[in-house]
């Protein structure tokens, strides 16, 4: 079975710090990865996505995140933080070829706070 | 604008009630999903359908129905058989649901659900 993990409900960080939310993903093949991000009552933006190819991945807003195939994670990073950066993220997968009509797991969402 | 809207924004529903959720895109997008979310709970999908006149239940569709007449529209209905109905309800798009598909789905504003 498809699932998704973020073990942190919240993480804390001050602004101009680096931040991390976590993020590990179970599939039974390869998987597409995604983040989004959501501000409070509106829909979900997308961040970036990792298909294939380099692990490293650049996306909106500054974000970056590493996939690492071994320890079947996909971590969310920046460098500095900014309180606007304050929200809720959302991991998700999607197995290359198990998936009903381009299914998205989603993680149940990590909240991140940057203070001052 | 291209986009996803949906309507209404906050929607009240008395006891017994069925109501219809509007999302409408265009974007051209073959995809697209409806998810319920509840907070800790991240996103569930609800249905998606992959191509007009085509839908699929997805994990948690009882107590909804859905439609897709048309391309550009996929409204859902909360009927009265749902028994907890009171959630925020996000419509999502994507270019293709095909099994191997790596686009990322583009989110709605969001209809927030209560029942009186």
């Amino acid at each position: 079975a498809q699932s998704v993990a973020q073990p942190e409900d919240q993480v804390n960080v001050a602004e101009g710090n680096p931040l991390t939310v976590k993020c590990t993903y179970s599939v039974s093949g390869n998987p597409y990865l995604f983040w989004y991000v959501q501000y409070p009552n509106r829909g979900l933006q997308f961040l970036l996505k990792y298909i294939t190819g380099d692990n490293l991945v650049k996306g909106s807003y500054g974000f970056e995140a590493e996939f690492n195939k071994s320890q079947t994670s996909f971590h969310l990073k920046k460098p500095s933080a900014l309180v606007s950066d304050s929200a809720l993220y959302f991991c998700a997968v999607r197995d290359r070829i198990y998936n009903q009509g381009g299914k998205l797991i989603f993680g149940q969402g990590t909240e991140l706070s940057v203070k001052p | 604008d291209g986009g996803i809207t949906q309507s209404p924004k906050y929607l009240f529903r008395k006891e017994g009630q069925n109501v219809t959720l509007s999302c409408e895109q265009n974007l051209n997008h073959d995809a697209m999903y409806w998810y319920r979310q509840d907070p800790g709970q991240g996103l569930r999908l609800i249905y998606y359908s992959q191509i007009v006149n085509d839908f699929q239940k997805g994990d948690i569709a009882e107590g909804y129905s859905v439609s897709r007449e048309k391309k550009e529209s996929f409204p859902l209905t909360v009927t009265s058989a749902q028994k907890n109905p009171t959630a925020f309800y996000l419509c999502a798009s994507s270019t293709s649901g095909l099994a191997g598909s790596y686009n990322e789905q583009f989110f709605g504003p969001g209809t927030r659900l209560t029942v009186l």
